[in-house]
């Protein structure tokens, strides 16, 4: 299988705090994606990083990338109950595929009020 | 601007039946994305379709098929189907393949019994 793996599966932390979710890949990609999905719902696009960039804020987001250990971090600052849902990291394909992406097994996070 | 537009949002279907599910992309979206999400094995692509052709299919049978109309709409299809069909089917929708952000529907929740 293609499918990156999340670490941790689950993640429980106090509003405020911050939190912190890998990401490993298995082949050489051109970018890498983040999305967040709320409880049943469709996905939601975070930010997006380019296999060129280390590291990339979006508000309180922060993506990193080490592409010679093929992972990527999302840091998610001041948390808030809002931000509890379950992240997903997603890589390209390859070149001529479109919009097929490999997706993470994704993080679930907690954020208690 | 209306998001992707996923319908019907629950379907409940026996063994062996066959069923339809529909998505309106965002307006000026030309292409349109389905990726199957199951507990198991998470979220998997399925096929995509630019301008009514599909562009690229995933590692699923051939009971698993799809088209695109004219007006980008398109309409993914499942026949004779088995219990490891039941999923949340996901479309998703960009201004073009290789957009790379994607936007997704809601989901249509398929149960077969």
């Amino acid at each position: 299988s293609q499918q990156g793996e999340e670490d941790p599966q689950a993640l429980s932390i106090q509003e405020g705090e911050n939190a912190t979710m890998n990401c490993s890949y298995k082949t050489s990609i051109n970018n890498l994606q983040w999305y967040r999905q709320n409880s049943g719902r469709g996905l939601v696009h975070l930010i997006l990083i380019r296999s060129n960039e280390r590291e990339k804020h979006s508000g309180r987001l922060r993506v990193t990338l080490d592409t010679s250990k093929k992972s990527s971090s999302l840091l998610i600052t001041a948390s808030r109950a809002a931000d509890t849902a379950s992240y997903f990291c997603a890589t390209d394909a390859g070149r001529n595929t479109g919009n097929q992406f490999y997706f993470g097994t994704g993080t679930s996070l907690t954020v208690i009020p | 601007k209306a998001g992707v537009t996923q319908t019907p949002r629950y379907l409940i279907k026996t063994r062996g039946q066959q069923v339809t599910l529909s998505c309106s992309p965002i307006s000026g979206h030309r292409s349109v994305s389905w990726y199957q999400q199951t507990p198991g094995q998470g979220l998997q692509f399925l096929f995509e379709y630019f301008s009514e052709t599909q562009r690229n299919k995933g590692n699923f049978p051939g009971r698993f098929s799809g088209r695109q109309f004219s007006n980008s709409r398109s309409e993914m299809n499942v026949s004779t189907l088995e219990l490891g069909d039941s999923a949340l089917y996901l479309c998703a929708s960009s201004l073009s393949p290789g957009d790379e952000k994607l936007f997704f529907g809601s989901g249509t929740q398929l149960s077969v019994l």
